[in-house]
């Protein structure tokens, strides 16, 4: 099973900021938090990705809770383009990627 | 670099075949792996090699094969094709976590449909 948690499907509005949850509990000192994004049918898109500090890069930004527990990937300004399901997974040998969330921006 | 090449694109198989999907990566990564992606799902794990003469199994190895005689190369062999193998496949790699904090590469996928 995924080591991740996360909401099925969100809605946001164009030009808003997307709020993604992810819950990890289970997710071990050493391990790296990653998103992705695959839009259609292609190939998986890195986004992101942390360890215990928040990140930020042309993308999106990643907040991680204090506790590693949980954390939140935000895209600023959400675009049409940004349509896509996300997926949080946690980096070890065995990178399990689960359902994802199924963001939809709409206009 | 060409990152991840997966080849064929497109493949149709009849119940029984064989057929081996092919992947390379020319970025040196020590992980490779498999996932099959069935329309409306997620992406999940078949078999992943954290290095040349080492394999590992997935979530759902059934009915797969796979080796690792080089670090470029991770070969995905279906020895007798089943319907419930028509997926999408995509091979990714890495660098090791110790080697450093890396992405997944994706290729671009291969569409297999077994009829």
């Amino acid at each position: 099973d995924a080591k991740t948690t996360q909401p099925t499907s969100m809605d946001c509005a164009e030009g808003r900021a997307a709020n993604l949850p992810c819950n990890h509990s289970t997710i071990s000192g050493n391990e790296y938090v990653y998103w992705y994004r695959q839009i259609h049918s292609q190939g998986p898109q890195y986004i992101i990705h942390g360890l215990k500090n928040n990140e930020t890069n042309e993308m999106a930004s990643l907040i991680i809770t204090e506790d590693r527990k949980s954390s939140t990937l935000i895209l600023p300004h959400a675009t049409l383009r940004d349509t896509a399901v996300y997926y949080c997974i946690v980096n070890n040998n065995d990178m399990r990627f689960g359902a994802g969330t199924r963001l939809t921006v709409k206009p | 670099n060409a990152g991840v090449t997966q080849t064929p694109k497109f493949q149709v198989l009849k119940t029984g075949q064989s057929m081996t999907l092919q992947c390379a990566q020319d970025m040196n990564h020590e992980y490779m792996s498999w996932y099959r992606q069935d329309p409306g799902m997620g992406l999940r794990l078949i078999h992943y090699s954290v290095g040349a003469g080492i394999t590992d199994q997935g979530e759902v190895p059934n009915g797969y094969n796979v080796s690792r005689s080089t670090t470029e190369d991770f070969p995905l062999r279906l020895l007798s094709a089943a319907p419930s193998q028509t997926s999408v496949y995509f091979c990714a790699s890495r660098l090791l976590p110790g080697q450093g904090n890396s992405p997944l590469h994706f290729g671009n996928g291969t569409r297999l449909t077994v009829t």
